[in-house]
């Protein structure tokens, strides 16, 4: 059992560039969720759904895109990167109110 | 004022001590709570949910307290594999986990 698939682990990227961080579940859950963490500020919520065709927004939504065409996928764009965006990223899924399931985390720097 | 907060730390505890770490929520349709674990940036880990009656899993008991807003980990004999972040979480009904900053542990030999 995979659990919550997280890719890539390590991302740099150039300012204004793109990318897609992937995220996968194999666990049929309703809800999936963005991270990201900087230093002193705990995990903010980016975006989130509740299952296949419905997402919506966290706390901090600029500047990233996310969509769910399946229960098992939920990417995460960033259609120009700056270097306010340099952070560690989490992925994660549950059943909704019930305990939350984690990908390995991606660390990605803007230059 | 932040949705879930909890005092940043350090806490700095020698071997066999007991600690405890509030987190206080300001969401009163907050509906289920937990505890988590994190190492050095590395992904979250589930430590315990907590139940409105109090729960324990061994050395970590959780507590909730709805008519203050709070919930509290107690952890007793403290060991030095404890050292790490605890996070606390509150998901309320408009379909958000919301986390707190965070409380530093270190267990001192």
């Amino acid at each position: 059992n995979a659990g919550v698939t997280q890719t890539p682990k390590f991302q740099v990227l150039k300012t204004g560039q793109s990318m897609t961080l992937q995220c996968a579940q194999d666990m049929n859950h309703e809800y999936m969720s963005w991270y990201r963490q900087d230093p002193g500020m705990g995990l903010r919520l980016i975006h989130y759904s509740v299952g296949a065709g419905i997402t919506d927004q966290g706390e901090v939504p600029n500047g990233y895109n996310v969509s769910r065409s399946t229960t098992e996928d939920f990417p995460l764009r960033l259609l120009s990167a700056a270097p306010s965006q340099t952070s560690v990223y989490f992925c994660a899924s549950s059943y909704p109110g019930e305990k939350l399931f984690f990908g390995s985390g991606t660390q990605l720097s803007v230059l | 004022r932040k949705e879930v907060e909890q005092d940043p730390g350090p806490f700095n505890v020698p071997e066999g001590a007991t600690v405890a770490f509030n987190c206080t929520y300001s969401n009163s349709a907050s509906q289920s709570f937990f505890w988590y674990r994190q190492d050095c940036r590395k992904e979250p880990k589930l430590l315990m949910s907590v139940y409105s009656s109090g729960n324990e899993d061994g050395r970590f008991t959780a507590q909730l307290n709805r008519a203050s807003q709070y919930i509290s980990l107690l952890i007793r004999d403290s060991k030095l594999s404890d050292s790490a972040t605890y996070l606390c979480v509150a998901f309320s009904g408009t379909y958000k986990y919301i986390f707190g900053t965070g409380t530093r542990l270190k267990v001192l030999a």
